[in-house]
Order: structure tokens, then sequence, then C-alpha cells
């Protein structure tokens, strides 16, 4: 299986700050890719898929980057609407998997 | 529009089997790229696949329950069922599903995905 390890697992930011998240993949997964947002009781939602590409709808300070094992989720200036959890998943091979989640709180 | 809504019971006893049903609409799960996966996610905890189900009926499951889990799909009624059999409190989660969708390569990605269903699993 393909262990996808996010950091940091938590992380507190001001609005209009810029954020970072990273995922890392045991093994290369190309730019297979994707980095879901979830709010409190709702459903996963797709911001970016195949490593870079901005899923239609979602605002332009999302932005993805890597390849290979190495990846990021930036946010370039947040909102309060953008504190959630977000999640990575790799869908190069089955088993799907994904990260163990990065939570953004408000500092 | 697509959406999908998942349904089931929301409680059940352990050693039972669970079934459950996401039917969806707007997109047919006989369009070539297209899937349907469930994916649960325990209370306070990640997300886990558990299975998905191909366009061509194609199958995959997650390899630590696999012996536990059948996915089925009705093209015809827009229905994809999963059936988890044995099951035991640590199952307690919202079980969604959610589309499957290709792009370019080998590029493919979950969306949208449904409300969830969250079950218990309690005697």
């Amino acid at each position: 299986d393909i262990q996808m390890t996010q950091s940091p697992s938590s992380l507190s930011a001001s609005v209009g700050d810029r954020v970072t998240i990273t995922c890392r993949a045991s093994q290369s997964i190309s730019s297979n890719l994707n980095w879901y947002q979830q709010k409190s009781g709702k459903a996963p939602n797709l911001l970016i898929y195949a490593a870079s590409s901005l899923q239609s709808g979602v605002p332009s300070r999302f932005s993805g980057s890597g390849s290979g094992t190495d990846f990021t989720l930036t946010i370039s200036s947040l909102q309060p609407e953008d504190f959630a959890t977000y999640y990575c998943q790799q869908t190069y091979s089955t088993p799907i998997t994904f990260g163990q989640g990065t939570r953004l709180e408000i500092k | 529009q697509i959406t999908l809504k998942e349904s089931g019971p929301t409680l059940v006893k352990p050693t039972q089997t669970l079934t459950l049903t996401c039917t969806f609409s707007g997109f047919s799960l006989s369009t070539s790229g297209v899937g349907v996966a469930w994916i649960r996610q325990p209370p306070g905890k990640a997300l886990e696949w558990l299975a998905l189900i191909y366009w061509d009926d194609d199958k995959r499951y997650s390899p630590s329950l696999k012996s536990r889990l059948t996915i089925t799909k009705d093209t015809s009624k827009n229905q994809v069922v999963l059936t988890m059999t044995n099951m035991d409190p640590v199952d307690t989660a919202t079980y969604y599903c959610a589309r499957r969708r290709s792009g370019s390569g080998w590029h493919n990605w979950f969306d949208p995905w449904g409300q969830g269903t969250l079950v218990t699993v309690s005697s």
C-alpha cells in the first residue's frame, strides 16, 4: 500500500495568512494526487485534482503543486470559510489511500 | 446536476451484515471511465477508502476489508450497493459514496460525494 503522510497535522493561522500543507507519498505516484476540504459535519469537497488542476468553482486562492512523492496545497490568503480539515488522496494505484488530514484552525 | 445519496440502517448489531445503497443521478455508470466508490470515516478520524466499482463492472477492494466487502451495481436503477459482513463496533463510522471521474492519463478523483450516513454498531 502507498502511505500518504501530511504535515502538519494541525495548523493555526489568521485570516489573510498564506498557508502551505504538505503531503508525502511512500513511493512515486506521478501526479495522481488530489486534495479535499472537509468542513465539520459535511462531506469532503474536491479542491485540486491531478496535483495542480483547480476544480471548477473552487476559488483561485487554492493551488496545488508537486509530482513524484512530494506535494503541496497552498492557500494564498486565508478566508474565514477556509478553516476546515484538508486531506490528500493518491489514486495512482489501489488501495486508494488518504493522508491523515490537516486541521486548519483560527489563531 | 450530479447527486449521490447513501441509505441504509443507522444501527446494526455486532456480527450482523450491513447493506448500504448509493442512489445517484446526473451521470451513468455505463459511461467509460466512471466509477462509484465507498469511503468511511470513524468519528473524529481520517477518511478510509473501502471499495470501487467501475463502469465495466471491474471491482476493487481495500485489502484489509476485502473478505468482508461486496460491491455491486444496478445501472438501470442508478444504484450501487455495498455489503459488509460481520460488523463490529470499530466499524462505527459515517459511510460516503462518491463518483469516480477520470481525466487525461491515469488521473482520477472522487467528485462529488454523497452527504454520508452514520452507521453505529452496538448491541
